[in-house]
């Protein structure tokens, strides 16, 4: 079983700062997702990255694989109170021969931005 | 409504008491997936089914979890005998085949006294 770790597990922060989470393993990732999650909703996928080495922007949210696709950072410019939230990494895995992918989660960054 | 839903969205039961926890996929999608989520941690695999066939369970923690889609579609997770580390929110998701984006639901918060 991969494991996920992520840090800082907590996050308190004012409007504008920036900020950078990170999910690490010791395991190689076929492929790695970021999602957020608000109280009370399910996670909401942001991302999916593939390729070691790729970067992905998605208008303040910048999201980077390793080279090595054993790690992976979100890192969020000029925070708002909006960004708000609970922000997941998980691995894809497949197993062999399988059409589905199974996503093995880390603990989660509760991230809080101040207004 | 076009998404995943879940019902009950809240769920409190004595110890002991058996629970059934339903979720209604987007219509169409194949694969479904149950997820455990404790209070301050990452979701965690239960159980998985394509179509009709529940073809991966090896995250059910205990006997006492059960899961069924009998037609395809609606899927129910039932808990027997809960017992307190039971108390949880029980996470559904789908996806279309072969697709890794998988949709998730709001989550049945369940508390066992």
């Amino acid at each position: 079983t991969q494991l996920l770790e992520q840090s800082p597990q907590f996050l308190s922060i004012q409007e504008g700062e920036n900020l950078t989470v990170y999910c690490n393993s010791s395991s190689v990732f076929s492929s790695l997702q970021w999602y957020r999650q608000e109280p009370g909703e399910g996670p909401v996928l942001l991302v999916t990255v593939v390729t070691g080495g790729e970067v992905k922007k998605l208008k303040r949210l910048t999201f980077q694989f390793g080279d090595a696709r054993k790690d992976s950072s979100l890192h969020i410019t000029a925070a708002q109170p909006g960004d708000t939230g609970l922000y997941l990494c998980a691995a894809l895995s497949r197993a062999g021969g399988t059409s589905y992918g199974k996503l093995t989660f880390g603990q989660g960054t509760i991230l809080t931005v101040h207004p | 409504g076009a998404g995943v839903s879940q019902s009950p969205r809240y769920k409190v039961a004595k110890r002991g008491q058996d629970v059934a926890l339903r979720c209604d996929p987007i219509s169409g999608h194949v694969s479904l997936f149950w997820y455990q989520q404790a209070l301050g941690q990452g979701p965690e695999f239960l159980t998985y089914f394509q179509n009709e066939a529940q073809l991966d369970k090896s995250g059910l923690p205990s006997d006492r979890f059960f899961a069924e889609r009998p037609e395809g579609s609606v899927s129910t997770l039932k808990i027997q005998r809960t017992q307190q580390e039971d108390s949880a929110v029980y996470l559904c998701a789908s996806s279309s085949h072969r697709s890794d984006t998988q949709y998730f639901g709001p989550g049945t918060r369940l508390t066992v006294l």
